[in-house]
Formats: C-alpha cells, structure tokens, sequence
C-alpha cells in the first residue's frame, strides 16, 4: 500500500533554533498534505493544509511565521518549526492524499522536545 | 464551527464484553474515518465510511455510519486485550478540503 514517510522521528533542540521536518510519500501522488499536532493524551489538531504549489491553509490560532510548510512538489512537503519554545514540543504528525480520494496515509510522527 | 465529539472518552472493560463508541459531527459529509492509535505511534487507519447505512466489520470491530443523524458508531465485540489503544473518528468535511478529529476514547481492556 501507500507509505508516507516522516523524518525524523525524534528531534531534540535547544530553545531558539529552528527544526524541519520531512513528510514523504513514496509511492503516490500527495496532492494535498495536512499536518497535526498531537499534545499528550490529547487528539491531533490540524494545523495546516497544504497543496502542492500553493501556499498553506492555516487554522486559526496558528502562526503561519512560526510554523513554516512548504510544499513543492507532489512527493514532499516540510515543516519548519522556527524559533522552537519548549511550548511547541509536541508529536507532529503528517498525512497525504492524492486529491479528494477517500484514503488518508499518514507518517509515523515525529517527537519534538525543545529544552 | 465543525464538532466533532467522541463518547465515552475513557472506557475500561472486561475481555469478552461489547461496548460501543459514539462519533457525532456537525456538519455535512461524506466520509468518515475510523483509526486506532497505540501509545508513542502514528495512525492505524480501520475503517472508511462513505455512504449513509454504510457499515464494515473486521474482526472484533464493525462501524456504521448514519449521515442524516450525523452519527457513526464503532462497536467492539467480546473485546480481547489487545484491543486495547485509542480510538479516534475523523470527519472529512464536505466541500472544504480538512480532516478533523474527534478527542479520541482511550479504550483499556482488562484482561
């Protein structure tokens, strides 16, 4: 089946820097990329929707400066987390599909802890 | 604003009971989602709804999906211990292009 990948899978940073991470689909066209934010015990909130070649659809209470996607080409969309607080460790996590089809593939996740 | 609210949000049962989980949404769709999450994992997709009265079983789980009630049920039958996770419902919203998630019911089962 389709596999997206997410990289990496765990990140550590020090408060101020700025962290990218990488959502892949391998096997499919992702005309449509979503990324979510998942607290502990908590669900994931949506974050930001993405098609290729267009700008972000943000959420709203969501920094559009602070949380950067791009999405470029079919196969690859990124989100940079600049400026990183200990406030934004969370478990993010992407998701793609192609078009409006009826199948959501999603990455692992990716485990952010600012100190 | 879409709702979308899962009950119980906590449920903890004995192997070899049924229960069941509520998804009810706010606004028109077309498609409903069903995933189980394992603690530090991503998503395991279950099910995928497309249609009113759809239903689809696998194993000990089987979900419904009544659009005019904006209701979809996941029913678990003699639940087994590794049943156990977190079940979340996701609504695909008609004509705008987001996937929103219910809080999700942290299901433990009891061996």
């Amino acid at each position: 089946g389709a596999v997206v990948s997410q990289h990496p899978s765990r990140v550590i940073c020090k408060s101020g820097t700025s962290v990218k991470i990488e959502c892949r689909s391998l096997d499919f066209q992702a005309t449509t990329m979503f990324w979510y934010r998942q607290f502990p015990k908590q669900s994931l909130m949506l974050m930001a929707t993405s098609n290729e070649g267009s700008k972000a659809t943000y959420e709203q209470g969501v920094e559009k400066d602070k949380f950067l996607i791009n999405h470029a080409s079919l196969t690859l969309s990124t989100l940079t987390v600049t400026s990183a607080h200990p406030e934004d460790s969370s478990f993010y996590i992407c998701s793609a599909r192609y078009n409006r089809a009826p199948k959501l593939f999603f990455g692992s996740g990716t485990q952010l802890s600012v100190l | 604003e879409l709702k979308v609210e899962q009950n119980p949000l906590f449920l903890s049962m004995q192997e070899g009971k049924n229960y069941t989980i509520y998804c009810n949404y706010s606004t028109t769709s077309d498609r409903l989602y069903w995933y189980r999450q394992d603690p530090g994992k991503s998503l395991e997709s279950l099910f995928v709804l497309l249609s009113n009265g759809a239903v689809k079983q696998e194993g000990r789980l089987m979900a419904s999906l009544d659009t005019k009630a904006r209701l979809s049920t996941l029913h678990i039958t003699a639940a087994v211990h590794d049943l156990s996770a977190t079940y979340f419902c996701a609504v695909d919203i008609l004509g705008d292009d987001k996937i929103i998630f219910g809080k999700g019911t942290r299901l433990h089962i009891l061996p």
